[in-house]
């Protein structure tokens, strides 16, 4: 079975940093591209970034409001991917959540598989 | 960025009754390669997101048949033929044509 698991979620300072982790399991990781989202407390969903599979690069992309604080990577040995968060702000407050993306070819199937995600607590 | 606006964004619907979702983006979603990259998904109370449709009008595993997804360009339907109880929960639409992905507003399903 396909899972994701979120992780490195807490209460921290503004200005401060934290690290996520969403681990993988049931599937290729390194042949797909892993995005992140996130849900401000009773708001809705908003796409944070995503990093494509090293056969396409390997390259990161992010929404404006993160770009140059956040960043994406990851670990094909281990199918985890990671989201850096530096200089965070109050209003990066929210559930992170990971998804799967596009796949081999580039083939998009939706974002099929979720974590439950992990609180961020920035005050 | 391309806007996504849904509506209605409340939709008191009775069981076994059909139900429907619009949105509409700021510009096409149509790929030269024939694909609407449009997806519907899906949070149910205390859930992650879980993915509807996907390119516009494919059900994703698992999805049963009731649920239905329509539309192309700047144009999209979720449809619901017949709502059960279980489907309470926020709908969303999210482009994955261009990034940044942008989300629909959400569209709260309720049992009247």
């Amino acid at each position: 079975d396909v899972q994701l698991v979120e992780s490195g979620g807490g209460l921290v300072q503004p200005g401060r940093s934290l690290r996520l982790s969403c681990t993988t399991s049931g599937f290729n990781f390194a042949e797909y591209a892993m995005s992140w989202f996130r849900q401000a407390p009773g708001k809705g969903l908003e796409w944070v970034g995503f990093i494509r599979s090293k056969s396409y690069s390997g390259t990161a992309e992010y929404a404006a409001s993160v770009n140059g604080r956040f960043t994406i990577s990851r670990d094909d040995s281990k199918s985890i991917a990671y989201l850096q968060m530096n200089s965070l702000k109050t209003e990066d407050t929210g559930v992170y959540y990971c998804g799967r993306d596009r796949g081999l070819f580039l083939h998009y199937y939706g974002i099929d598989f979720w974590g439950r995600g992990t609180t961020v607590t920035v005050s | 960025d391309i806007v996504m606006t849904q509506s209605p964004l409340s939709l008191p619907v009775t069981p076994g009754e059909p139900a429907s979702i619009s949105c509409r983006s700021s510009q096409s979603l149509l790929q030269s390669n024939g694909n609407n990259y449009l997806d519907w998904y899906v949070q149910k109370p205390g859930q992650s997101p879980q993915l509807l449709i996907f390119l516009g009008s494919n059900r994703a595993s698992g999805v049963p048949d009731r649920f239905s997804g329509s539309g192309s360009g700047t144009d999209y339907t979720l449809k619901i033929s017949r709502v059960e109880a279980e489907d309470v929960g926020v709908y969303y639409c999210m482009q994955s044509l261009h990034t940044p992905y942008t989300f629909g507003q959400g569209t709260k399903l309720e049992i009247k």
